[in-house]
């Protein structure tokens, strides 16, 4: 069965940083595309930033491209998102998904459960 | 980015009648591929459709995706006590993937 569960989550001031994991299991996880998607009560769901399932390819929505960095350790079986220069709007519950092929990025086809990242002084 | 208008906002429906949902893209989604996902409350999206009409490995075959033009439907034949959640659309036929509003299923 596909698992995967995110932490990390934590009250952070504006304009630092954290680092969010993923571990993931059930599955080939070098074989799938992995991303993050946020929640907010007032903006939803939002695409945050998704990795290839080799790792050689990333891609970021313009809210976060420069201070967002996605990787993955295959020998892990883990996602990570860092998160720098931190804003106010950056708060939200964060998932991990898992899309349903190694190239791209697409639908996804399995989330955890998610973990909150405050941004607050 | 295309943007995606989910309507209605909310359905008040009776268990045992039949919920349509829309999902109308800003501009034409390349593929059609648009997937929809089932949220309840305090839980992570689950999927339901992707590729427009595809139903996710076990999903029942009560929830249908149908599209015409850049308006994507989907349709829940006969509301189970368990269909009552947030519905959203999602395409992924261009960067960056987009999510649509939402819409929410009650119990009417």
């Amino acid at each position: 069965e596909v698992h995967v569960l995110e932490s990390g989550g934590d009250l952070v001031q504006p304009g630092g940083s954290l680092r969010l994991s993923c571990a993931a299991s059930g599955f080939t996880f070098s074989s799938y595309a992995m991303s993050w998607v946020r929640q907010t009560p007032g903006k939803g769901l939002e695409w945050v930033s998704g990795v290839s399932g080799s790792g050689s390819d990333s891609f970021f929505a313009d809210s976060v491209r420069g201070r967002f960095i996605i990787s993955r350790d295959n020998s892990k079986n883990t996602l990570y998102l860092q998160m720098n220069s931190l804003r106010d709007e950056d708060t939200a519950v964060y998932y991990c998904a898992k899309g349903p092929r190694g190239t791209a990025v697409n639908y996804f086809d399995s989330w955890g459960q998610g973990t909150l990242v405050t941004v607050s002084s | 980015e295309i943007v995606l208008t989910q309507s209605p906002g909310t359905l008040s429906l009776s268990p045992g009648e039949g919920a349509t949902l829309f999902c109308r893209a800003s501009q034409s989604v390349g593929g059609n591929y648009l997937a929809w996902y089932q949220q309840k409350t305090g839980q992570a999206p689950t999927l339901l459709i992707h590729s427009a009409s595809t139903r996710a490995t076990g999903i029942p075959d009560r929830f249908r995706g149908s599209v015409s033009g850049t308006d994507f439907i989907l349709t829940i034949s006969r509301l189970e006590p368990e269909d009552f959640a947030v519905y959203y659309c999602q395409q992924y036929g261009s960067s960056p993937w987009t999510f649509g509003q939402g819409t929410k299923v009650e119990i009417k």
